[in-house]
């Protein structure tokens, strides 16, 4: 039950794209298509962005889109805007019922 | 409109104990798996713990077992923890969340426990 691995920061200016990585092992991301990925603005509850690795929830931008490749999820942001600035966590299913969040990632809008 | 409500949270001693409630509406709660998950003062988030849709199956995260009681009662459309041998590192806000298929789909906006002498 090991956090997941996300880079502490990414930054980029509006209306450029930015990604972050996600990595698990095979037991957790690589092992099942159970990824999600949260924005949290402070003093704020999280809020569903992506789930299933790729799906994004009715009223969700298109900007926001996610992908997997082996043991390491992504999503990306294109066309970042102002409001986007916030903190991201992945999180994925590991199996037995049980689920691991990412370290977070903060994304600063330059 | 779904709405969870968590209540509960406070200030208590090492050692000591407490229960976490949250009230759930705009859905129909006895469908649903639920968790808790927990995040440090500026530290990420945690999976807690969760439960199945009749209560008989819970599941958590090393941390907390032996320590911590996830239950529910559908007729109640409530969800609880109960927290016993509270240490300084459960110091956290504990959100109360409805799942979907592998996902968690909706968010509390949290109750706050601290744990200190």
């Amino acid at each position: 039950q090991s956090a997941l691995t996300q880079p502490r920061s990414v930054s980029g200016s509006p209306g450029q794209s930015v990604t972050i990585s996600c990595t698990g092992t095979s037991s957790d991301v690589g092992g099942y298509n159970y990824v999600s990925w949260y924005q949290q603005h402070p003093g704020k509850a999280p809020k569903l962005m992506i789930y299933d690795v790729t799906k994004r929830p009715s009223g969700v931008p298109d900007r926001f889109s996610g992908s997997k490749s082996g043991n390491t999820a992504s999503l990306t942001i294109s066309g970042l805007q102002a409001e986007d600035e916030a903190d991201y966590y992945c999180c994925s299913y590991a199996g037995s019922h049980t689920y691991v969040f990412g370290t977070g990632t903060k994304v600063t809008v330059l | 409109e779904v709405q969870l409500v968590e209540s509960g949270g406070g200030l208590v001693q090492p050692g000591g104990s407490l229960r976490l409630s949250c009230a759930a509406s705009g859905f129909t709660f006895s469908s649903d798996w639920m968790t808790w998950v927990r995040q440090a003062p500026g530290k990420g988030l945690e999976w807690v713990a969760n439960i199945n849709q009749d209560g008989s199956g819970t599941y958590y995260v090393d941390s907390v077992k032996g320590r911590f009681t996830i239950s529910r009662d559908n007729a109640k459309n409530s969800l609880w923890l109960q927290m016993n041998s509270l240490r300084a590192e459960d110091t956290a806000v504990f959100y109360c969340a409805r799942h979907g298929t592998g996902t968690i789909v909706s968010w509390g906006q949290g109750t706050l426990v601290t744990v200190s002498s």
